[in-house]
């Protein structure tokens, strides 16, 4: 099994602030990684897909980068409908752990 | 546009087996290239990805249930469903099943809304 490991667990951030969140695979994956967002109570949202793709409709403050094992999800510029926790996913498999994004 | 919605009992009682249904709408569920998969979340904790179907009837399951999951697909009724046996307490979570776009690198794209299932007696 490809296990995916996120980081931080969580991390508390101001708005306007550069986010960025890590999430390792076990092994490499080469570019089948997506990254989501999920708010209290609703389902996940897709954000990139492809490791690197920004999904039709999500804001350009959104980036992510990597391919293989190591991969980043970007926030160029924290807004406050951002704060939310933040998943990583192996092609339509394992998700990593999440990263809350708090108000600091 | 499509659109997925979970139905299904919210109670299961312990060692029975939990049946949850997946309709699509707006679109056919044996249209482009598209598995249909279910995810669950127990309150509070991240998201565990179930299993997979093609429209075709091929599976994907994950190994840590794969023991107790069945999930299958009904074209005519454009639905999909999950059967997970033998539940626990440890069942006990949000249930949501989603579509897994091949367009996309296998991403999940729409999300049904989610629907609570709690094991107790």
């Amino acid at each position: 099994d490809i296990q995916m490991t996120q980081s931080p667990s969580s991390v508390s951030a101001s708005v306007g602030d550069r986010v960025t969140i890590t999430c390792r695979a076990s092994q490499g994956i080469s570019s089948w990684l997506a990254w989501y967002q999920q708010k209290p109570g609703k389902a996940p949202k897709l954000l990139i897909y492809a490791a690197s793709s920004l999904q039709s409709g999500v804001p350009s403050r959104f980036s992510g980068s990597g391919s293989g094992t190591d991969f980043t999800l970007t926030i160029s510029s924290l807004q406050p409908e951002d704060f939310a926790t933040y998943y990583c996913q192996q092609a339509s498999g394992t998700f990593g752990g999440g990263t809350k994004v708090e108000i600091k | 546009q499509v659109q997925l919605q979970e139905s299904g009992p919210g109670l299961v009682k312990p060692s029975q087996t939990l049946s949850l249904t997946c309709t699509v709408s707006g679109g056919s569920i044996s249209s482009g290239s598209y598995y249909w998969s279910w995810i669950r979340q127990p309150a509070g904790k991240g998201l565990e990805w179930i299993g997979r179907i093609y429209t075709s009837g091929s599976t994907n399951y994950n190994p840590s249930l794969k023991s107790r999951v069945t999930i299958s697909v009904d074209t005519s009724k454009n639905q999909f469903s999950l059967k997970l046996s033998s539940v626990t307490a440890a069942d006990t979570a949000v249930y949501y099943c989603a579509r897994v776009d091949g367009y996309l690198f296998d991403a999940f794209d729409i999300w049904g809304q989610g629907t609570m299932v709690t094991v107790s007696s």
